[in-house]
């Protein structure tokens, strides 16, 4: 089983739309938890984290955390074509050590 | 927010051969970070270059490919040696700036190699 996992996709939704993207995680004592955005051809770029106590919203992005079940989600509401993009979950278990990544989601937003 | 820049961006080379990426960051950082990201694949740490002292490698990456150098706090590089076809992939410096509820953290454009 992988550290840190997410559905490849692709996931396609229509504009305007809520994109809901998934990641789970083994380590039942993570404490932090991160999404980042990559674009095709660019260096990703870190959009939302959150700890251990609880979720966070941030514009469009919300980032929610269970965990009983060791999952993250992030929610992009109002979905845009400029959204589409792979996104990439990491989870530290301590908050000194190191980011593992999941593979990313790729996001695709239809006009 | 941090502005980092790498060199090269690309790079074609020979099997057998090394290429040193550089890093420089617009700002003075303790910590900096390497990673790599093969085609179509998530990102993985290399190692952990603190100035001053010996980079910190992960686990499956060792100082003799990989040398790191840190010689100030807004530049390191990062060696490929002897390479080889697998080492071909996009290889990323990183920074990250922490503080109470704060956490950011940047990426450098990437250098691009290709081991033919």
């Amino acid at each position: 089983q992988k550290e840190v996992e997410q559905n490849s996709g692709p996931l396609s939704v229509p504009e305007g739309a809520i994109a809901s993207l998934n990641c789970t995680y083994s380590d039942r004592g993570s404490q932090s938890f991160f999404w980042y955005r990559q674009y095709s051809g660019k260096s990703p770029e870190l959009i939302m984290f959150i700890y251990s106590n609880g979720d966070k919203e941030d514009g469009r992005f919300t980032a929610q955390l269970n965990k009983a079940s060791q999952y993250v989600s992030l929610l992009i509401r109002d979905s845009q074509p400029s959204d589409s993009a792979t996104y990439l979950c990491a989870v530290k278990v301590t908050n000194a050590g190191k980011s593992t990544f999941g593979d990313g989601t790729t996001l695709t937003v239809k006009p | 927010s941090a502005v980092i820049s790498q060199k090269p961006s690309r790079d074609i080379c020979q099997r057998g051969t090394s290429l040193t990426i550089q890093c420089q960051v617009d700002s003075q950082v303790t910590m900096m970070f390497w990673y790599r990201q093969q085609p179509g694949q998530s990102l993985t740490l290399i190692a952990t270059a603190n100035q001053g002292s010996e980079a910190t490698y992960e686990s499956g990456f060792v100082i003799d490919k990989f040398p790191i150098s840190r010689p100030n706090l807004t530049f390191s590089t990062l060696t490929v040696s002897n390479m080889s076809p697998e080492d071909s992939s996009i290889y990323l410096c990183s920074l990250v700036t922490e503080g109470s509820g704060s956490y950011e953290q940047y990426f450098g454009p990437g250098t691009r190699l290709t081991v033919t």
